[in-house]
């Protein structure tokens, strides 16, 4: 079954504790991207890779890094995680940033 | 950068009744998607429609890209069509490719 799939799908953490989303589709797509869903703002993009070789900002790219060392894999990470981080996060993939995106189920993450 | 507007925030419809979400883009944008927001939070696309008119079933979208705006258009609408609808796009001039969503028009179908 074609599929972006996320994990932890919930984590409650505390502030300052590193901690990495991972993000994997199966669809050989080229184009991932990483979007935070906060109430009232819809989605905003964080990151967004074109394919192994290219990665660059979205929005809201700030406290956020993600790598790119595989086509199936798009990790988000939290170097050092804090309060305004909480929020919900999608990852979502496409063939190429013209075509149409697939999301994975979302991680909700909580920040205290 | 690219305003996205969505309208109206908010619906609510009697189950058969027909409607149109609108999404109002305040410069050139390219690749145009819909989105349904299920009740469970799943996103699904809908639509990628930069240009023209598509149909799937019930559902349709037409985006007029010269006048910056696109329709989404559900008829003899279900509850299961209940949901948060999404437009997103690239901006046509950046010359980046990320995408930018509206905030949202938030439908509820009532049996």
């Amino acid at each position: 079954e074609a599929q972006v799939t996320q994990n932890p799908r919930y984590l409650i953490t505390v502030t300052g504790k590193k901690l990495t989303v991972t993000c994997s589709q199966n669809m050989n797509h080229e184009y991932m991207s990483w979007y935070r869903q906060d109430p009232g703002l819809g989605l905003r993009q964080i990151y967004y890779s074109m394919n192994v070789e290219v990665t660059d900002k979205g929005d809201v790219p700030e406290g956020y890094k993600v790598s790119r060392k595989e086509k199936r894999n798009f990790p988000l990470i939290l170097e050092s995680p804090s309060p305004n981080q909480t929020s919900l996060y999608f990852c979502a993939s496409s063939g190429a940033y013209d075509q149409p995106q697939h999301f994975g189920d979302g991680t909700r993450l909580s920040i205290l | 950068g690219i305003q996205v507007e969505q309208s109206p925030p908010d619906l609510i419809l009697q189950e058969g009744a027909n409607s149109t979400l609108r999404c109002n883009f305040s410069d050139s944008v390219n690749n145009l998607q819909w989105f349904h927001q299920n009740p469970w939070g799943q996103l699904i696309n809908l639509f990628y429609i930069p240009s023209g008119t598509k149909q799937n079933g019930r559902l349709s979208a037409t985006t007029v890209a010269t006048e910056r705006y696109s329709l989404l258009y559900i008829s003899s609408s279900q509850t299961t069509d209940s949901g948060v609808y999404f437009c997103a796009a690239t901006s046509a001039d950046s010359g980046t490719y990320k995408y930018i969503f509206g905030t949202g028009t938030r439908l509820k179908v009532l049996a």
